[in-house]
């Protein structure tokens, strides 16, 4: 089945740290791919997304991920972690011209001060 | 992006009465909205897909005449839960979809329902 997903259920890095949240998609084609940030009972904040073009992709609070289509990943990066970016990150995918998108089961991300 | 927003954000309701959830787009008028439900600790699953003037499309699994959606403007989108029971108790989160390239979705602050 076609999917994104995000291997490690949580990960830990210290404030001031570079930090990563994985995501290796399986999907024919060329998708778009995602990545949304969420806090306690909130909803969804979009952060970036690749639809075509440059790899690297910037989006909001100072992350950015990586389009690798030879290792089939997305991962999302930031260089210097901050406690506020302590959430729940989900990779997700859309295929072109659908409405949809398939999301991971989600990365919770808790950064120490 | 867009801006969305859901009403309310949570209640509380005894079992076997229904319950409605609005979610509005505020800053453009959008064609298809979208429905997920979280359960804790999970990721969101996709209910249906809110047509704007049409039937909405339903996941497979999910029951339409359980969950009734209408999407009866451009900016609102409703989803009623009939006949509520403790199952029902979940994180509903509605999203607009973007004219912007890339099918990007926007999502409401989503309504926490607890049946008793």
């Amino acid at each position: 089945a076609q999917s994104v997903a995000q291997p490690e259920d949580q990960v830990n890095v210290a404030e001031g740290n570079p930090l990563t949240v994985k995501c290796t998609y399986s999907v024919s084609g060329n998708p778009y791919l995602f990545w949304y940030v969420q806090y306690p009972n909130r909803g969804l904040q979009f952060l970036l997304k690749y639809i075509t073009g440059d790899n690297l992709v910037k989006g909001s609070y100072g992350f950015e991920a990586e389009f690798n289509k030879s290792q089939t990943s997305f991962h999302l990066k930031k260089p210097s972690a901050l406690v506020s970016d302590s959430a729940l990150y989900f990779c997700a995918w859309g295929r072109v011209n659908t409405d949809k998108l398939i999301f991971g089961t989600g990365t919770r991300l808790q950064v120490f001060p | 992006g867009a801006v969305v927003s859901q009403h309310p954000s949570w209640v509380i309701c005894k079992s076997g009465t229904s319950v409605k959830i609005e979610c509005r787009s505020l800053d453009f008028q959008a064609t298809t909205m979208f429905w997920y439900r979280q359960f804790p600790k999970q990721s969101l699953m996709l209910m249906a897909t809110s047509n704007e003037g049409s039937k909405a499309t339903y996941e497979q699994g999910v029951e339409k005449d359980k969950f009734l959606i209408n999407h009866a403007s451009l900016t609102l989108s409703t989803l009623t839960v009939t006949s509520a029971h403790p199952e029902d108790s979940s994180f509903y989160i509605c999203s607009v979809r973007s004219p912007e390239p890339g099918e990007t979705q926007y999502f409401g602050p989503g309504t926490r329902l607890t049946v008793l």
